[in-house]
Order: structure tokens, then sequence, then C-alpha cells
């Protein structure tokens, strides 16, 4: 089936370490985003990809980093240098990517893994 | 920042009743949509209206959009218990690429 997978769905750290969290997709997608979840914050975008071997900071990337070498791939790393790491990370890809005449490419719906609970200890 | 809000923050209802909750929004969007999600998941996508639309309907689902307020509302009707979740609207602004930004969400709870 089609979809996007995220691992591990659990991950504790220690300070001081980094850790990956993978993300793939079989969607085909093009675009591909990270998205940081606290409670009563809502999402918000740490990196987005639009194509390969290109990527975006989002609005909190402080911390992160991520690479995009292949279209199917977006690891996110969170680094020693995120201060408060614990958080509920969310994986994301784009379909429906169009261009319009007055706004350019006009992104379509996101799919969502499922998630990856990161926790220092 | 240019995230969104929405209100209520949180929601009870009995089931059968609708339930209403809404989005607002900072500048010009290119299309505003609702994602659900289930506690401790990912989001599912639910509903995209366009910036040129005013309403949109999906099964019990209905969304409407005022550009000229910057608001979005969504009407869940006839409410049953698996609607429990919350419920985030995200807006594709028109200055912004392909970023997506997200409200606060709304915490739906339907009581059986």
């Amino acid at each position: 089936d089609g979809g996007i997978t995220q691992s591990p769905k659990y991950l504790f750290r220690k300070e001081g370490q980094n850790v990956t969290l993978s993300c793939e997709q079989n969607l085909n997608h093009d675009a591909m985003y990270w998205y940081r979840q606290d409670p009563g914050q809502g999402l918000r975008l740490i990196y987005y990809s639009q194509i390969v071997n290109d990527f975006q900071k989002g609005d909190i990337a402080e911390g992160y980093s991520v690479s995009r070498e292949k279209k199917e791939s977006f690891p996110l790393t969170v680094t020693s240098a995120q201060k408060n790491p614990t958080a509920f990370y969310l994986c994301a890809s784009s379909s429906g990517m169009r261009f319009r005449k007055d706004s350019g490419i006009v992104p379509g719906e996101l799919f969502f893994g499922e998630g990856s609970r990161l926790t220092v200890l | 920042s240019q995230q969104g809000e929405e209100d209520p923050q949180a929601l009870s209802i009995q089931e059968g009743e609708n339930a209403t909750m809404n989005c607002s929004y900072k500048t010009s969007i290119n299309n505003l949509q609702w994602y659900r999600q289930n506690s401790g998941r990912g989001l599912v996508h639910l509903i995209l209206i366009r910036s040129n639309e005013r309403e949109k309907h999906s099964g019990r689902l209905r969304v409407t959009l005022d550009t000229s307020k910057k608001s979005s509302s969504l009407l869940i009707t006839a409410s049953r218990a698996a609607d429990t979740a919350s419920y985030f609207c995200a807006t594709a602004y028109t200055n912004t690429g392909n970023q997506f930004y997200f409200g606060t969400g709304t915490s739906l709870t339907v009581i059986p």
C-alpha cells in the first residue's frame, strides 16, 4: 500500500546525543515536510523539501538538520544543539502540486506518517 | 508567526449533535485545508477549499470560507463517538510557496 512510514515510533535520547528520525514515502511525491507538535501549539514547520537535493528551513529549524538524497526519503536529525527536543515529530508529503499563473506552484493536500515521539532523558 | 488560530480549543457534545469549529488566518491564501488527528497518531486530510470557493461539502462535513474575514469553519453534522479527535486547519499562503501553516487545533469529544 502507498503511504508514509516513520520510524522509530518511540525514541529516547540522552542529553548531548544526536538522533535521526526516518521518513520514507512511496507516493511518488516531490515535496516532503517535517513538523514538530507540542501540546497546545499545533504543528510547527521544521524543514521542507520540494525536490531531491534541495530543502528549506521552516519556522523552527535551529538544532535540526535534514537531507534529501532520494525522492523517497527525508530523514531528520535532532542535534544536541536543540535545547528542548522532547516532542512528537510528524513527517508529511504533498500531492497535487500544480502551477497557477498568479501564484506559482500551489501545494495540494498533505499525507502524514504516524509520527515519532522523542523523549530526552 | 503565520500560524492560524482555532476556536474553541475544546468542544464537548452529545452524539447526534452538530459540531462547529472555526479557524482564523493571517494573510491571503491559496487554499485552506482541514485535518483530523486521533490521539497519538498522524493527521488525516479531510477537505480542501480553494480561495475562490465559499463552501464545500464532503459527507457529514461542511466547510465554509470567508476571505474578507480571513476565517473558515468546519461543521460536522450528526456527530458520532468515532468523531472524537483533534481538528486542525492548515493554510497555504500565497506568499510562502509550498509551506503549510497549521492552527492550534480544536479538541472534539463526542459523548455516546
